[in-house]
């Protein structure tokens, strides 16, 4: 039972254009929401996060939107750049209240130059 | 430190053998997560810490999978007579509290069983 999905498992962009990545959950008791970007051979590092009681959450290029009532997040980057080439996970802190992340299954983006 | 620090990087074991993987959270966290990421992209929650305490293993298969955090030590993950889907990367993370703050992963042990 995947509880957190990422269903497009690439996303390929132009430089200096936005990419929108999507994520969604299932359990309506998720109340904060992650994204994290991993390189190969490296962990995944944070990016940015938001809470239930907010709706967005912005940080220089990166800015995260949460829609509660369709369970549905996305991460926007603008502009995009070489750099942010990478895998990247949204994760929630489970219903345990114990701690544990569920991830998503992960993106690949590719930003051409 | 200021990293998580996982060591070894690459681990390999034949099948039947023990494994035991360490890691080290950034100093002053009183919470430590283990996952194993198999088939490249899933990662599965296995065990969590809150300093040598055990917060949740609900995740832990826990026949052959034993972890250990104890005072002033790296804290370790052990398989016992491992098997080939074992095989995977295992990532250690740490945080401040255990929920609403990111975790902070180290860059993974990954083991490979033969």
């Amino acid at each position: 039972d995947q509880q957190v999905k990422q269903n497009s498992p690439s996303l390929s962009v132009q430089e200096g254009r936005i990419s929108i990545l999507n994520c969604d959950y299932t359990n309506s008791m998720f109340d904060y929401f992650l994204w994290y970007k991993k390189y190969p051979a490296e962990g995944p590092t944070f990016l940015i996060s938001i809470s239930s009681i907010k709706d967005k959450n912005e940080d220089g290029r990166f800015t995260v939107f949460l829609n509660k009532s369709a369970k549905h997040l996305s991460l926007h980057i603008v502009p995009s750049q070489p750099g942010d080439s990478a895998v990247y996970f949204c994760a929630a802190f489970g219903s345990s209240n114990t701690g544990k992340l569920i991830f998503g299954q992960g993106t690949t983006l590719q930003v051409k130059p | 430190g200021e990293e998580v620090a996982q060591t070894p990087k690459h681990l390999v074991r034949g099948e039947g053998q023990k494994a035991k993987l360490y890691c080290a959270p950034i100093k002053g966290h009183s919470y430590v997560f283990w996952y194993q990421q198999v088939l490249k992209n899933e990662f599965k929650f296995l065990i969590s810490f809150q300093n040598e305490n055990v917060f949740d293993e609900t995740g832990m298969p826990k026949e052959r999978f034993s972890a250990k955090c104890l005072p002033n030590s790296p804290c370790s993950l052990e398989i016992q007579a491992t098997k080939l889907e074992d095989s995977a990367v295992y990532f250690c993370a740490s945080s401040l509290l255990f929920e609403d703050q990111p975790q902070h992963f180290g860059d993974g042990t990954r083991l490979s069983i033969l």
